[in-house]
This record gives structure tokens, C-alpha cells and sequence, in this order.
């Protein structure tokens, strides 16, 4: 069966500082990737999606940049964090010809 | 024309009772409607889907109601219990990669 991880689970950075998260999925091959970001008590909103390798789509222009550098790695980064940065950070994964989007564990991000 | 309006925002019920969910959208070519559940801290898990092609599917105390004409579809929660005190999220998908999500809605289930 497959496994999607996400670390850190929790994460308090400075503002300033640099990001990297990372996930993972388990027991699939190319898979598309997605990250998401969810403010408190808000919807979901798509960053960036990746459908192979080192193939990143960017939804939304910010601080924040993605990449592939394995088939089912997908990593979330900042060079310089910002507080509008915090939120809850969503992993997901699809079957490269199947529709639903399963979601990995989240990652709460505080910047301070 | 590619959003999903999810209504209401929140929704307070009492056990026993039924709890409804509704979503409207623009984009006929959405083929794919699926719910997703989301308890605090966790990842949005998928519930139930349902493509256009029927109006109606059920699983368990958990139904989509689907109205092609009307771009409209809902979810309902029967004999709602504390335990699936929730946000709900619908949304829909064309052939493509990305899945629209609505607004998602705060479920309170008073016990």
C-alpha cells in the first residue's frame, strides 16, 4: 500500500531564516506531487505541483520554492522566511492517471 | 469559473441528526467531485467522491447528492455523531493535475 511522510511534523523558525521540508510517498512511481498550504481555520490553497522529475508548476508567486530530485521526493524551501510564511504545510500525492489527492500528515510551520 | 463555492462556512448539529453540506460550481468540465475530512491537525483524508454520471451515491451514513443541471452537489452526514465534528472541503477536477477545493466548512456535532 502506499505511505505518504512529511517532516518536520512541527517547525518554529526566526524570520530570516532558511526552510526546507520535505516529503515522501512510498509504495507508488510517478506519482504527481502537490503542496499546499493552510492558514488557521482556512481553506486549502495549492503552491506548487509536480507531475515527474524535476518538473515544478508554481501556483501562486511568493518566497517559497519547490523541488524534485527524486521520483517520489518533493521539497518545499525558502531562502528567507517571512511571517506570512506560518501555516500548515500539506504534502499530497495522485496516480499519474487517477484523480484523488491523498494528503500526508502536515507540517505546522510557526515563523516568529 | 474555476471555483467551488462551499456553503456554510460553519454548521452546528445535534447528534442524531443530519448535517448538509453544499457546493456549487461554473466549470462543466469538472468530472470528478470528491469530499474530503479534516480533523484539527491532521491531513484532509478523502471521504467519498462521485462523477456526473449518477445523481446520487451513498457509503455508509455518508451521501453526495449530484445535480448535473444545476452545477450543484452536497454532502450529507446522517445520524451525525461528536465524532465526526470536522471541516468538510468539496471539490471537483477535470482531466487535468490540479483539484479545486471549496472553502471547506467547520462541522460541530453537539452530543
Amino acid at each position: 500500500s502506499q505511505t505518504i511522510h512529511q517532516w518536520p511534523a512541527t517547525l518554529v523558525q526566526p524570520v530570516g531564516s532558511p526552510l526546507s521540508l520535505e516529503c515522501t510517498v512510498e509504495g507508488t512511481s510517478n506519482p504527481n506531487l502537490y503542496w499546499y498550504r493552510q492558514a488557521a481555520g482556512r481553506g486549502l490553497q495549492l503552491l506548487f505541483y509536480s507531475v515527474g522529475i524535476g518538473q515544478i508548476s508554481s501556483e501562486v508567486p511568493q518566497n517559497l520554492s519547490a523541488s524534485r530530485p527524486q521520483d517520489r521526493q518533493f521539497i518545499l524551501s525558502s531562502k528567507k522566511l517571512l511571517l506570512s510564511d506560518s501555516g500548515f504545510y500539506l504534502c499530497a500525492w495522485s496516480p499519474g492517471t487517477g484523480d484523488t489527492q491523498y494528503f500526508g500528515p502536515g507540517t505546522r510551520l510557526t515563523v516568529l | 469559473q474555476q471555483q467551488v463555492k462551499q456553503s456554510p462556512q460553519s454548521l452546528i448539529v445535534q447528534k442524531g441528526g443530519i448535517s448538509i453540506i453544499n457546493c456549487a460550481y461554473e466549470n462543466t468540465a469538472f468530472d470528478y467531485f470528491p469530499w474530503y475530512q479534516q480533523f484539527p491537525g491532521k491531513g484532509p483524508a478523502l471521504l467519498i467522491a462521485i462523477r456526473p454520471d449518477v445523481s446520487e451515491k451513498k457509503e455508509g451514513r455518508f451521501t453526495i447528492s449530484f445535480n448535473k443541471s444545476a452545477k450543484q452537489f452536497s454532502l450529507h452526514i446522517m445520524d451525525s455523531q461528536p465524532g465526526d465534528s470536522a471541516t468538510y472541503f468539496c471539490a471537483a477536477k477535470t482531466g487535468g493535475f490540479k483539484t479545486i477545493f471549496g472553502a471547506g466548512t467547520r462541522l460541530f456535532v453537539k452530543a
